[in-house]
């Protein structure tokens, strides 16, 4: 089983600001590495695959990057719609999501 | 445009079981795999399994081994994802969610999700 850590746990970040969540795998998962946003009573969305590939749709202030065991989602500039719950989770064996990190307004 | 429709919410007490649907619609259902994930209440994310709609078979997690079944029915483009001898701990959303690989360029599944439904709450309680 390839264990998921994310953190921070909460982060707090004001509108406009940069937010920089981070996820690692307790073995390499190579770049087998998504990344999900999901808002309060919805179900996940697709953000990231491949590490650092956008899914469609998803705006160029979310950026993925890294490999191996250590990754980073970064949010360039947060918009009131960021304010969410994103989880990691790698697909290079059985897929695990982290915990979950919490973007709330500072 | 593609659609995941899943069924309403269940109320079950312990040890029974629980069949949740989900109706795919706006692509060719065949073609991609289906996964289920479920969420306890206010917890993460747990991948429970995976069904190729058009062969049928199935791989679950070891966790829900003996326990979880998937099934498909292709002429109503429908998975379903039964659990037995459920419990209190089974209290969580049941998510169906599509794998983004295609099984007609033979390179899935890629074990990630691109389009997921809404979620089916299903609640153990005696």
């Amino acid at each position: 089983e390839i264990v998921m850590t994310q953190s921070p746990a909460t982060l707090s970040v004001s509108p406009g600001e940069r937010a920089t969540l981070s996820c690692r795998a307790s073995q390499s998962v190579s770049s087998n590495l998504a990344w999900y946003q999901q808002k309060p009573g919805q179900a996940p969305r697709l953000l990231i695959y491949g590490a650092s590939t956008r899914a469609t749709g998803i705006p160029a202030r979310f950026s993925g990057s890294g490999s191996g065991t250590e990754f980073t989602l970064t949010i360039s500039s947060l918009q009131s719609e960021d304010f969410a719950v994103y989880y990691c989770q790698q697909y290079n064996n059985w897929p695990e999501f982290g915990q979950g990190t919490k973007v709330e307004i500072k | 445009q593609v659609q995941l429709v899943q069924s309403g919410a269940e109320v079950k007490k312990p040890g029974a079981s629980v069949k949740v649907s989900c109706k795919a619609s706006g692509y060719t259902f065949t073609s991609y795999y289906m996964h289920w994930v479920r969420q306890a209440p206010g917890q993460g994310l747990e991948w429970m399994g995976i069904i190729n709609p058009s062969g049928g078979s199935t791989s679950y997690a070891q966790k829900f081994q003996g326990r979880v079944t998937m099934t498909r029915d292709t002429s109503t483009s429908t998975v379903y994802m039964e659990l037995s001898s459920l419990r209190s701990e089974d209290t969580a959303v049941y998510y169906c969610a599509r794998d983004r690989g295609s099984l007609i360029a033979a390179a899935g599944p890629y074990y990630y999700m691109d389009v997921w439904g809404k979620g089916t709450t299903v609640t153990v309680s005696s």
